[in-house]
């Protein structure tokens, strides 16, 4: 498909574990996204990518969290010794990086990966 | 930093009537962008509108439109001619300069009744 997408769509795991989380974003976009939604809110920022660079990663809970994106296109997020508050919808977004101003490019959402911790 | 309220927990609509969603912001910045999404149950975040804050129109986007106050800092999303599809979570967010990742609001569940 042309939207972005993201693997695996649920992710149950049991707490202390390790998990990584899949973004393939629409091709051609250079910017890439993580965010976090959980139950009743809305999503929380987590980590901006432009290229293969991490360049705002202020929204990382802590250590625990990390993300990738080796060749500018698929990013992974990986979070060691998961925890039950690490449960919720992981959603990735990407963009493109235009010449149209620093405020549109408008940011395309992938469906989520819905994890939870036991 | 920046924040985003919507005070609305819920919203309920006629078939074919036109519902006004609140949301209000609060930056130091002069210069920031603010959007709207749709989420429905299904859980992808569908992009609706956008308003940049040096905009000196109100934007519109087919039944959509942004009714924005700058100096009340609120950016209140009408929505006219409501379909029972649009039954849905919407979320008020805002970027400002220098910074790309948006900021959320807590959304407004929307239901349309026929």
């Amino acid at each position: 498909g042309a939207g972005v997408s993201q693997t695996p769509s649920n992710k149950v795991t049991e707490k202390g574990k390790y998990v990584e989380l899949r973004c393939d974003p629409i091709s051609g976009h250079t910017a890439l996204y993580w965010y976090r939604q959980s139950l009743g809110q809305g999503p929380e920022f987590l980590i901006y990518f432009q290229g293969t660079g991490a360049a705002d990663d202020s929204g990382l809970p802590n250590d625990r969290f990390f993300a990738v994106r080796p060749e500018g296109s698929v990013s992974t997020l990986k979070i060691q010794r998961t925890e039950r508050g690490d449960s919720a919808v992981y959603l990735c977004a990407s963009s493109f990086t235009g010449t149209s101003g620093p405020f549109q490019n408008e940011q395309f959402f992938g469906p989520g990966t819905r994890l939870t911790v036991l | 930093a920046q924040k985003i309220t919507q005070t609305q927990p819920g919203m309920f609509v006629q078939e074919k009537e036109a519902v006004t969603l609140d949301c209000t912001y609060d930056t130091s910045d002069p210069s920031y962008g603010l959007f709207w999404y749709k989420q429905p149950s299904s859980g992808e975040m569908i992009f609706l509108i956008y308003q940049g804050s040096y905009d000196q129109q109100n934007a519109t986007e087919g039944r959509y439109s942004l009714n924005f106050q700058k100096a009340r800092k609120s950016a209140n999303l009408v929505i006219s001619a409501s379909q029972l599809g649009d039954s849905a979570m919407y979320f008020c967010a805002m970027r400002d300069t220098g910074r790309r990742a948006l900021t959320f609001g807590s959304g407004t569940r929307l239901q349309v009744q026929p």
